[in-house]
């Protein structure tokens, strides 16, 4: 079974603060991504990586970044924590087979609440 | 324009029922994916069933189908025999292969109710 694991399940930080989330995956995927869900907005897009040290732009990057070392670790930093950042933050992977059936696994989600 | 629409925000059925999740798309890219997920209360979004654009049958696994239905763009969620554990929200999503990306684009969302 594909794991994919986020390294809290709930954080409470304070406004400008810094804030790493970490998602590792098991199962040697090429591609892994970073949502954010809220309520009335289904997912979106932050960022994604294909390979280590890749990165590309999601459809909402604006307050974030990105940091991908190895292949099972990809990392979402928030430079300074705001408040319009409080969300449910998830973390999947795919393997790149190249066609239209890749499936994007899950982490259970990082509930942030900045302050 | 919106790529994924679910105009359901909330569906009731009760325990053993089938039920019909309405999912529509919009892509002018003739090879692409679509894919349902549910997500309990517990927040992991789990993969549920995956139909490609050019696959002649209607994806099925288990309980769920996919009523595939290209000329309307539209690829509808089917749970057969609703179980109490089936509550949750559900997300239809889609990958179109020719943005050159490996993105999946989600809808809102419907929540699923069971009631016994």
């Amino acid at each position: 079974d594909v794991k994919v694991t986020q390294s809290s399940r709930y954080l409470v930080k304070r406004t400008g603060e810094k804030v790493f989330l970490e998602c590792v995956q098991d199962m040697d995927h090429e591609n892994m991504f970073w949502y954010r869900q809220d309520p009335g907005l289904g997912l979106r897009l932050i960022y994604f990586s294909y390979d280590v040290k890749m990165k590309e732009k999601g459809d909402i990057p604006e307050g974030y970044s990105v940091s991908r070392e190895k292949k099972e670790r990809f990392s979402l930093i928030l430079e300074s924590a705001s408040t319009n950042q409080t969300s449910m933050y998830l973390c999947a992977s795919s393997p790149h087979r190249g066609d239209e059936s890749d499936t994007q696994y899950f982490g259970p989600g990082t509930r942030l609440t900045v302050l | 324009a919106q790529k994924i629409t679910q105009t359901q925000p909330g569906m009731f059925v009760q325990e053993k029922e089938a039920v019909t999740l309405d999912c529509t798309y919009d892509t002018s890219d003739p090879s692409y994916g679509l894919f349902w997920y549910k997500q309990p209360s517990s927040g992991e979004m789990i993969f549920l069933i995956y139909q490609g654009s050019y696959d002649q049958q209607n994806a099925t696994e288990g309980r769920y189908s996919l009523n595939f239905q290209k000329a309307r763009k539209s690829a509808n969620l089917v749970i057969s025999a609703s179980q109490l554990g089936d509550s949750a929200m559900y997300f239809c999503a889609m990958r179109e292969v020719n943005t050159g990306f490996q993105k999946l684009v989600f809808g809102t969302g419907t929540r699923l109710l069971v009631s016994p």
